[in-house]
């Protein structure tokens, strides 16, 4: 069984400053890692994902995140927020072999100050 | 090329009533999967459906909840008897196939559920 822990349940922080959003898992067998982000009354959009390869991935919208796969962390970065990032944040996993269904974390809401 | 689609966007029922609740996948997709938001928490997954197929629907409740994405036309999440619990967002994805969840999983704006 896999599970998600987002450490952080809000982060407020000001336009402009760097912010990171904290993301550990636990998984009996090898995942890909994933990043969503929900605005107000929307759906899910992907920032990013891991599959393989580089430990750095690059998203969208200036987000990164790093696999670190002997601390089981996945966190995501961005050097300088605007106020439109202000969302709710989840990390997801999924496992390589198995049928598809993401596991969440219970999100994290990235609040920007001007 | 239109977005996964959902429909209602807010559903009211009242205890005891039924809920359905539609998806219309990306064209091309023949993958749905349906999850559950409560109010502040994450998604749960609940279901995975291929066409006219249930591939996994280990998050669904026992009794209530069913599931279909027949041949032609949209997956149907169907809540029989609401009850307030029920009152949640329920969000459909949809992908062009499997394969260890390396395809990406493409969100509806969901349908949020209340029960009065």
């Amino acid at each position: 069984a896999q599970s998600v822990t987002q450490l952080d349940s809000q982060v407020p922080v000001f336009e402009e400053a760097p912010v990171e959003l904290r993301c550990n898992y636990s998984s009996s067998v090898s995942v890909y890692l994933f990043w969503y982000v929900q605005y107000p009354n929307q759906g899910l959009q992907l920032l990013l994902k891991y599959l393989s390869g580089s430990t750095l991935v690059k998203g969208i919208n200036g987000f990164e995140a790093e696999f670190n796969k002997s601390q089981t962390s996945f966190h995501l970065r961005k050097p300088s927020v605007h106020i439109s990032d202000t969302a709710e944040y989840f990390c997801a996993v999924s496992p390589l072999r198995g049928t598809d269904k993401l596991i969440f974390g219970t999100g994290t809401r990235l609040q920007v100050f001007p | 090329n239109a977005g996964v689609m959902q429909n209602p966007r807010h559903l009211v029922r009242r205890r005891g009533q039924e809920a359905r609740l539609r998806c219309s996948p990306m064209k091309g997709h023949s993958h749905v999967y349906w999850y559950r938001q409560l109010p502040e928490e994450g998604l749960k997954f609940m279901v995975y459906l291929q066409k006219e197929n249930i591939i996994d629907e280990s998050g669904m409740p026992k009794e209530r909840f069913s599931a279909e994405f027949p041949k032609e036309g949209p997956s149907i999440l169907r809540i029989q008897q609401v009850v307030r619990g029920d009152s949640a967002a329920y969000f459909c994805a949809s992908s062009p196939q499997g394969q260890g969840g390396s395809y990406e999983q493409y969100f509806g704006p969901g349908t949020r559920l209340t029960v009065t």
